[in-house]
Formats: structure tokens, sequence, C-alpha cells
């Protein structure tokens, strides 16, 4: 079936250091992607969104970059601190978001070295 | 803003027992709430959707008889556990969106650890 999957599970950087998480998406249909971060014990946190329209958007310290090309997704987080130390999760809505049913990617662990 | 409640946040109980979990938007209406599982280390796997004064839509493989959603108002949906045996312990979520317009992220609650012994 459709799945968004991860190509990192863990990723350990220093802080200080720029963070880049990567995720693949399948379905070329969707059309809206957000990034979570979760970190232990507590539920995912919204970060980032970006719509298929965009191929790049920035938040504070973080930017979303699109390839529909590839069915790429990256998040990049700049300056990486200790409290950026969680589980970042990929979602997709796919195919015009009628259901707005996400589907979540299986996670890459950022650990930042002080 | 785009506050989600669950309560509670913790709950052990022996096996047999039947456990209601609640999911609140805090300052918000949400017509369509989420709930979704999660074990240890993997990601989160959507269950069911719930509706606001409707029955709530369940995932391919999800017991609706199992899990019993409710969702009598815009700021409160309920997820039943009935007759929770060991292996329905989980990390259950649940989520709500602030609009119901296409294309808006989902807000969290912080979850609620179910433990059956």
């Amino acid at each position: 079936g459709e799945s968004v999957g991860l190509h990192l599970p863990t990723l350990s950087v220093q802080e200080g250091d720029n963070s880049i998480i990567n995720c693949a998406y399948s379905n070329s249909a969707s059309d809206y992607f957000i990034w979570y971060k979760q970190e232990s014990g507590k539920g995912p946190q919204f970060i980032i969104d970006i719509r298929s329209n965009m191929d790049k958007r920035q938040g504070q310290r973080v930017t979303v970059l699109l390839n529909k090309t590839v069915k790429h997704l990256s998040l990049q987080i700049a300056a990486t601190q200790p409290g950026d130390s969680a589980v970042y999760f990929c979602a997709e809505i796919p195919g015009g978001g009628a259901t707005n049913k996400l589907i979540f990617g299986t996670g890459t662990l950022l650990a930042v070295q002080p | 803003g785009a506050v989600v409640s669950q309560h509670p946040s913790r709950v052990i109980c022996k096996s047999g027992t039947s456990v209601k979990i609640e999911c609140r938007s805090l300052d918000f209406q949400a017509t369509t709430m989420f709930w979704y599982r999660q074990f240890p280390k993997q990601s989160l796997m959507l269950m069911a959707t719930s509706n606001e004064g409707s029955k709530a839509t369940y995932e391919q493989g999800v017991e609706k008889d199992k899990f019993l959603i409710n969702h009598a108002s815009l700021t409160l949906s309920t997820l039943t556990v009935t007759s929770a045996h060991p292996e329905d312990s989980s990390f259950y979520i649940c989520s709500a969106r602030t609009s119901e317009a296409d294309n808006q992220p989902q807000h969290f609650g912080d979850g609620t650890r179910l433990s059956i012994l």
C-alpha cells in the first residue's frame, strides 16, 4: 500500500551544527506534507507544513524542502540545540485532502550531542 | 492556541477491564478528531476518525466493537477500549484540526499510556 518512509532512523549531530532529516513518500498524488516533532512520552508537535505547489518553506530555524520529481521531503534545522533532540516524523495527506487523514513516516531519532 | 488535552495520561489496569480515554479541544471546536495508536519506537497508526454527531470511521483491521468512539460534542471525543487485554497495551493519541478546510495540520494531545496487566 501507500507509505511514507525515512532513510535514516537515527541522526546524531553536534550542538550548533545544522541537521537534515530526510523523508521519501510514495504517493505522487499527495498534496500536503507536515513535519512533526515528538518528545519522549508526548504527542507529536507541529513544526512546519508545505503544500505541493511549493518547493521550499521556512520557519524559525527550520526549512522544509519538497522535491516532487523524486518524491522527497526534507527538514533542515539550523544551529541544532539540545532541546531539538526528539523523534521527527514526516506525514502526508494523500490525494486532494478530502479525508484529511495523515499517513506518518517511520520517524527519525535526532540526538544532539553537547 | 490549538490545544488538545487527553485524560488520563496513564492507565494501569487488569485484563478484562474497559478503559475510557477522553480527548478535548480546549480553545477551538473540532467537528473531526482522530485516534492513533503507537507502539514503542514505531510510528503513529490511525485507528479511526471521530465525527461529531455521527458514527466513527474505522481503519481497516481496527475492531469497532473493541474500540468504541463517541464524539458527542464539538470539543470532546472519547475512546473506550472494551475488555482490554495485554496486547491492547499501547500509547493512544488523539488529534484534532482547527479548521475543516482541506490541508490543515492536525494538533495532537499528549497521549495516554495504557498498560494492561
